[in-house]
């Protein structure tokens, strides 16, 4: 069992690449969602996508991009890095996009933009 | 906007009990969760409330006053791998998580 899984592990990248962080789950969750985790901020939302298909901007979505084609995969693209895109990037899952619902986390990505 | 508050870091020694306080401001209310992140690692589930009231799941306890915008996080018989950050996170008008910056918790001998 799998769970959610991320690739890379860890990246560093040059300022002014294009970069996409892969996310792949196999529990036919509807919702998943990208954070980002930098020190004393925790965790920020910066895409989500409540079903195959549909996605909407989290709190703090500028420089990122995502798609949704279908159930399993929810890759998060950083068209042109930059330095402030440094940080570690958590993928995560839910059943359905309800408050009720717990998410789960995958083992995250951890960024470096020199 | 979200604002959610909880202490930057707490110290305790084995077998003891300690207690993590979250209050909060946020636009709609549908629930709040606990998770559990070891240095390094993804954040997981502890716990959820969503009524006023404990809840109780072995050493791990949560409490909401909603009323008052507030939880807490309870553990109890501390052991060393208890040792981690604890992160309160509340689902909001639209069902969208806005997390604090989490509590790190180190257990001493």
């Amino acid at each position: 069992i799998a769970g959610i899984t991320q690739a890379p592990t860890s990246q560093i990248l040059a300022a002014g690449r294009r970069m996409t962080l892969r996310c792949t789950q196999d529990m036919r969750h509807n919702a998943m969602y990208w954070y980002r985790q930098d020190l004393g901020l925790g965790l920020r939302l910066i895409h989500y996508s409540n079903t195959a298909g549909t996605t909407g901007k989290g709190e703090v979505p500028d420089g990122y991009s995502v798609s949704r084609a279908n159930t399993d995969d929810f890759p998060l693209t950083l068209a042109s890095a930059v330095p402030s895109q440094t940080s570690v990037y958590f993928c995560a899952s839910s059943d359905s996009p309800g408050g009720q619902e717990t998410q789960y986390f995958g083992p995250g990505t951890r960024l470096l933009v020199l | 906007g979200q604002n959610i508050d909880q202490p930057t870091e707490m110290t305790a020694t084995e077998g003891a009990i300690v207690q993590i306080n979250c209050t909060y401001q946020t636009s709609g209310f549908n629930g709040l969760f606990w998770y559990q992140q070891h240095a390094g690692e993804a954040p997981t589930f502890l716990s959820y409330n969503v009524l006023d009231g404990l809840e109780e799941k072995g050493r791990f306890s949560s409490f909401l006053s909603r009323s008052k915008g507030y939880s807490y996080l309870l553990l109890k018989e501390l052991q060393m791998k208890d040792s981690a950050s604890y992160l309160c996170a509340v689902s909001d008008n639209d069902y969208k998580l806005s997390f604090g910056a989490g509590t790190t918790v180190t257990v001493r001998a």
